[in-house]
């Protein structure tokens, strides 16, 4: 168990660039939830996928956002024509569905978003 | 809706002394709390958390809650800081009709010599 894995953990980018963040979840966990946080800030949730299927998504998640799950497996984060106010860290995190709401959801150590 | 608010955003406490951070929760289904720690620059790990059962809880690290449902609180206690306890502390909840957790804004644990 490697626990879960985020890529790239910093990222410097240029008002209006796209950026595309990866997670790899721990393996056999079939849900993946991607959260933002800011400075000072608790995480705020973002999305959530079982399996691929995109099951809840924030108001928080404007179009500008999207985020995949082709395989069930890792999933993508991008967001277009960034802007400064998206500047936070982006959380993954994933959990089983054994016992439902219970489970315990982990998280990876975040990508770093930084636009100027 | 699911919510919870924690009381004090800065705690400052000696080394050795109790630690005590608030967490009030909000929700219309019986609910599933989580308190979780945040190092500098890293993610998030769980301390501790309520499902059912059991009121009290017991997590790592020396920590430990109590659900008291009269209150509506879960508040987090430790007997005796460490200076490694400095870090952010997170309470979060869910219920039974969504699986996300929703997080407070945290409180940040300070822990003198």
């Amino acid at each position: 168990d490697t626990g879960v894995s985020q890529d790239p953990r910093h990222k410097i980018t240029k008002r209006g660039q796209n950026v595309t963040f990866r997670c790899d979840p721990i393996s056999e966990h079939n849900r993946l939830y991607w959260y933002r946080q800011t400075l000072g800030q608790g995480p705020e949730f973002l999305t959530y996928f079982q399996n691929e299927a995109q099951l809840e998504k924030s108001r928080l998640l404007s179009d500008r956002f999207s985020a995949e799950r082709p395989k069930g497996s890792f999933s993508t984060l991008e967001i277009q024509r960034t802007e400064q106010g998206d500047s936070a860290m982006y959380l993954c995190a994933s959990s089983s569905n054994k016992n439902q709401a219970g489970n315990t959801i982990y998280f990876g150590e975040g990508s770093w978003l930084t636009v100027v | 809706a699911q919510s919870v608010t924690q009381l004090g955003s800065h705690v400052s406490v000696s080394e050795g002394a109790l630690v005590l951070l608030r967490c009030n929760y909000s929700s219309s289904v019986p609910p599933y709390l989580f308190w979780y720690v945040q190092y500098p620059n890293q993610g998030l790990q769980l301390l501790l958390k309520y499902t059912t059962g059991a009121t009290l809880v017991k997590g790592i690290n020396g920590f430990e809650a109590e659900f008291k449902k009269s209150e509506t609180s879960f508040h987090l206690t430790k007997p005796s800081a460490h200076m490694s306890d400095a870090a952010e502390y997170f309470c979060a909840v869910s219920g039974n009709s969504g699986y996300a957790l929703n997080f407070g804004k945290g409180t940040s644990l300070l822990v003198t010599p």
